[in-house]
């Protein structure tokens, strides 16, 4: 089945700096790669998503990349605010469309 | 508010008993998915419903299960609770299956005492 590695675990940030957060996965058919946000209690919130026919989007500060090659895909926040403090999750659906691997999260500090 | 609901909020109970968790998706979906968020674990996929049918399983104990009901609403059983099945139990819809999107209902804390 599907595998996803997420890097790194934790990522401290000063506000207004980038953060760049990494995914890899293993099943080639994948064609659907969405990232969430969970603050402390919270559902995750789905923040943006990519399918395998583009390779970048973007939606005001975060842009994800999508290698189909490499088989990874990152998210980038830019110019980090406070409220951007949450762990982040990457996913990728399997090959038959219908479930969700998710990475292990990534802890985000952004310390003012 | 996604649109995704789930009762109860937080159930405790102790080690051996069953409980039930519910969600409703968002209006229109009709795929559900259960996952498990142990503490400061990730989400782990549990089982898939869509249109009332079973449509994946993933890391699901043979003491769990789940159904989806003509209202499209679905169910969750927990039996012969252990300890280590006390985490945040996330419902999440969709449209359809597929690669579409994924929204999640606020969960069910469980704590097995």
């Amino acid at each position: 089945g599907e595998n996803v590695e997420q890097h790194p675990s934790t990522l401290s940030v000063q506000e207004g700096d980038s953060a760049v957060i990494k995914c890899t996965y293993s099943d080639s058919a994948s064609n659907y790669f969405p990232w969430y946000k969970q603050e402390l209690g919270k559902r995750p919130q789905l923040i943006i998503d990519i399918r395998s026919n583009v390779g970048e989007k973007k939606d005001q500060r975060i842009a994800v990349t999508l290698n189909k090659t490499a088989k990874h895909f990152s998210l980038h926040i830019t110019e980090t605010q406070p409220e951007d403090s949450a762990v982040y999750f990457c996913a990728a659906n399997n090959n038959a469309g219908n479930m969700l691997t998710f990475g292990g999260g990534t802890r985000l500090m952004v310390k003012p | 508010d996604s649109g995704v609901t789930q009762t109860p909020k937080h159930l405790i109970t102790a080690t051996g008993q069953r409980v039930t968790l519910r969600c409703s998706p968002r209006s229109g979906d009709l795929s559900v998915y259960w996952y498990q968020q142990s503490l400061d674990q990730g989400l782990q996929f549990l089982i898939q419903y869509y249109n009332g049918e079973e449509r994946a399983k993933g890391n699901i104990l043979e003491r769990f299960s789940a159904q989806q009901f003509p209202d499209l609403h679905s169910e969750l059983n927990l039996s012969s609770l252990e300890l280590g099945d006390s985490a945040l139990y996330f419902c999440a819809s969709s449209v359809a299956t597929g690669e579409g999107e994924q929204y999640f209902g606020p969960g069910t804390r469980l704590t097995v005492t």
